[in-house]
C-alpha cells in the first residue's frame, strides 16, 4: 500500500527557507495529484497546495508568493518550499495523496493516503 | 474563500450513543464534501468523500448526507476508538478549506 513520508528540518530562524520532501513509497508517484496541509498546535487544517506529477500546481492564494511545490518522478517524491518563514508558519505539516473519483460526470477529489506530519518550529 | 462551519464545536456522548455532526458551506459547494477524522498526534484519515461515500475500510456505522451548503456527518452508535475531532472539508474550490472541526469527547 502507498505510505507518505515527510522530511526536512525541523527548527527554522524567521526569514529562513522552509524546504520539505515527501517520498512515496509502495506506488507510483504518477498519475495522482500531490497536497501540502499544515496544522498549527491545537489548531485546526490549512491547505497549502497541491501538485500532479506532471508538474500542474494550484497554491492557496494566502501563501502563493511565498511557496513552490515542486515533483521529482524519478526519485518519487515532491517537495514544498516556504520562504520568509515567521512564527506564524510553525506548525505539523503533512503531505498527502490527492485522489480523484468519477461519478455522475463529475471528478470529486479527496485526501485518502497522508504522511505522517513533520513539525516545524520558526524560532529565532 | 469559502468558509466551512461545523457544529457542534465539542460534544460528549458514550459509547453506544447516535451522533451527528454538522458542516456548513458558505456557498453551495454541491456534494464535494469529505470528513476526515483525526486522533491526538496522528495525521487525518479519511472517512466519507463526495459527501456520502464511505471510503474503503471504513467502518459502516460512519455515514455522511448533504448537498449544496450544508452536510452531516453520523456515527451510528459510537465504539471507544471513535473518540477523535472530526473536519469537514470542501474540495469545490480553490483553495480547499477545512471546518474548524468537532471534538467526540467521553461523557
Amino acid at each position: 500500500q502507498v505510505q507518505l513520508q515527510e522530511s526536512g528540518p525541523g527548527l527554522l530562524k524567521p526569514s529562513e527557507t522552509l524546504s520539505l520532501t515527501c517520498t512515496v513509497s509502495g506506488g507510483s508517484i504518477s498519475n495522482y495529484y500531490w497536497s501540502w496541509i499544515r496544522q498549527p498546535a491545537g489548531k485546526g487544517l490549512e491547505w497549502v497546495g497541491r501538485i500532479h506529477a506532471s508538474g500542474r500546481t494550484i497554491y492557496n492564494p494566502s501563501l502563493k508568493s511565498r511557496v513552490t511545490i515542486s515533483v521529482d518522478t524519478s526519485k518519487n517524491q515532491f517537495s514544498l518550499r516556504l520562504s520568509s518563514v515567521t512564527a506564524a508558519d510553525t506548525a505539523v505539516y503533512y503531505c498527502a495523496r490527492d485522489s480523484e473519483a468519477a461519478m455522475d460526470l463529475n471528478y470529486y477529489y479527496y485526501m485518502d493516503v497522508w504522511g505522517t506530519g513533520t513539525t516545524v518550529t520558526v524560532s529565532s | 474563500d469559502i468558509q466551512m462551519t461545523q457544529s457542534p464545536s465539542s460534544l460528549s456522548a458514550s459509547v453506544g450513543d447516535r451522533v451527528t455532526i454538522t458542516c456548513r458551506a458558505s456557498q453551495s459547494i454541491s456534494s464535494y464534501l469529505n470528513w476526515y477524522q483525526q486522533k491526538p498526534g496522528k495525521a487525518p484519515e479519511l472517512l466519507i468523500y463526495a459527501a456520502s461515500s464511505l471510503q474503503s475500510g471504513v467502518p459502516s456505522r460512519f455515514s455522511g448526507s448533504g448537498s449544496g451548503t450544508d452536510f452531516t456527518l453520523t456515527i451510528s452508535s459510537l465504539q471507544p476508538e471513535d473518540f477523535a475531532t472530526y473536519y469537514c472539508q470542501q474540495s469545490y474550490f480553490t483553495p480547499r478549506t477545512f471546518g474548524q472541526g468537532t471534538k467526540l469527547e467521553i461523557k
